[in-house]
């Protein structure tokens, strides 16, 4: 019974470096979004996605950020130079149709920059 | 500017009562709603969702219901039990737009 997989749980990063985010969606999801949750907040939609096309990245910081979801393998959210204000949880969903649709969540990556 | 509130960050109640969650919103185009549950180090959890064209949906000892000219809506858990105790977060879409997300209220159900 294989949910969403998110990896790693925790990262660590320095200001600067580049974070990796994977997410494996639930088998047979088409779907991806990608969410970030920073203390005291609710989550915050960044981008969704479906094999090899963004549908929507209204939410995506127009620098540094990138995601994709290809044909085969996870879905990837990249950030670039992280700096200290990326620290969150970013979780991952997928869905086995439209927006409509529950989304299923995966257990989050913990993003620390120091 | 929130479009989705929760302003209750906590709420305890009894095991055995009703807890009673609230959410409100600004923006009059939502028409879909839904709830999560979230344990710490966990992702959210699907708990039950309800159509604009519907003022109640019921699943088990969970109730949510809806008023569109309030701008409002409730989650109703009855009997609460200690299991219940999670942050629930209270979501929002338009025609099939992004979810958009409550900062969550963190219920705690006392023994």
């Amino acid at each position: 019974n294989a949910g969403v997989m998110q990896n790693p749980r925790h990262l660590v990063r320095r200001r600067g470096q580049e974070a990796r985010l994977r997410c494996s969606p639930v088998k047979g999801h088409s779907h991806v979004y990608w969410y970030r949750q920073l203390p005291e907040e609710g989550l915050k939609f960044m981008v969704y996605l479906q094999k090899e096309n963004i549908i929507d990245e209204s939410g995506m910081p127009k620098e540094r950020f990138s995601a994709e979801f290809p044909k085969e393998g996870p879905s990837i959210l990249r950030i670039q130079q992280v700096v200290r204000g990326d620290s969150a949880a970013y979780f991952c969903a997928s869905s086995p149709g439209q927006r409509r649709n529950e989304q299923f969540f995966g257990p989050g990556t913990r993003l620390t920059v120091l | 500017d929130q479009q989705v509130k929760q302003n209750s960050p906590s709420l305890s109640v009894q095991e055995g009562r009703i807890s009673i969650l609230n959410c409100d919103y600004t923006n009059s185009m939502f028409d879909y709603f839904l709830w999560y549950k979230k344990y710490p180090a966990e992702g959210p959890t699907f708990l039950i969702s309800i159509s604009s064209i519907k003022d109640k949906n019921e699943d088990g000892r969970f109730t949510v219901f809806l008023n569109k000219s309030a701008k409002h809506l409730s989650l109703h858990i009855v009997p609460s039990q200690p299991g219940d105790s999670a942050v629930y977060f209270c979501a929002a879409s338009a025609s099939g737009q992004n979810f958009v997300f409550g900062p969550g209220t963190r219920l705690s159900v006392l023994p």
